[in-house]
């Protein structure tokens, strides 16, 4: 079945240093793949997504690439803010029964910015 | 209202209550999802509604029971719950069939039982 690995946390940066955060993936055929944020007390936000390889999200300063050869979507900052504080969740989307698409997630990584 | 609701955000309830959680989509999507977010674990899916299908996750106790009255309402009747059932359910909608293929969450209803 699929299954995502992401870097385990916690995490703790000083601002304005660099963020890297692993996520490999295992999964047949051509998933999308997504990088999801979750701020203390909210639901998780869609940061970025792509879609086929090569492809790169970005958003809000986060980028990720699509990279097939190596199963991975590694999220990355160039310059972290206090503000980026939040659980990091990467998911891939995959279908399943019928027309349902189902996304799996990793377990998540804690980031926690110093100022 | 925008995005996906959910209420209640918090609830407290015994072993021998029934409650029931809702959720609401403002987005125009076809599809509705259950998730339970527990404590140093990997999000959940419980159930799905896609296009009229229900797809759900065999391994959800019985005591939990969704209802889709439409596109845009999803309900999650609790009961007889059990203390390790005490999560964060996140409720999120889709549009299937299309290219897009992200889920939206709403905020999350906080349950705990005592």
């Amino acid at each position: 079945g699929n299954s995502v690995t992401q870097m385990e946390g916690p995490v703790t940066l000083s601002e304005e240093a660099f963020l890297t955060i692993n996520c490999t993936y295992t999964a047949t055929g051509y998933p999308s793949l997504f990088w999801y944020v979750q701020y203390p007390g909210e639901g998780l936000q869609l940061l970025l997504k792509a879609t086929k390889a090569d492809d790169k999200g970005s958003n809000k300063g986060f980028e990720a690439t699509y990279r097939k050869e190596t199963t991975s979507f590694h999220l990355e900052k160039g310059s972290v803010q206090v503000s980026d504080s939040a659980v990091y969740f990467c998911a891939l989307s995959q279908f399943s029964s019928g027309s349902a698409r189902q996304l799996t997630f990793g377990s998540g990584t804690q980031l926690t910015v110093l100022p | 209202e925008t995005g996906v609701t959910q209420t209640p955000r918090h609830l407290v309830m015994g072993m021998t209550n029934k409650k029931s959680l809702k959720c609401e989509q403002h987005l125009g999507h076809n599809a509705m999802y259950w998730y339970k977010q527990s404590a140093k674990k990997p999000l959940e899916l419980m159930f799905v509604y896609s296009l009229e299908e229900r797809v759900e996750n065999n391994s959800v106790p019985s005591r939990f029971s969704p209802e889709c009255p439409n596109s845009s309402h999803l309900f999650l009747h609790l009961h007889t719950l059990q203390p390790e059932d005490s999560a964060l359910y996140l409720c999120a909608s889709s549009q299937e069939g299309g290219r897009a293929d992200e889920q939206y969450f709403g905020p999350g209803t906080r349950l705990t039982v005592t």
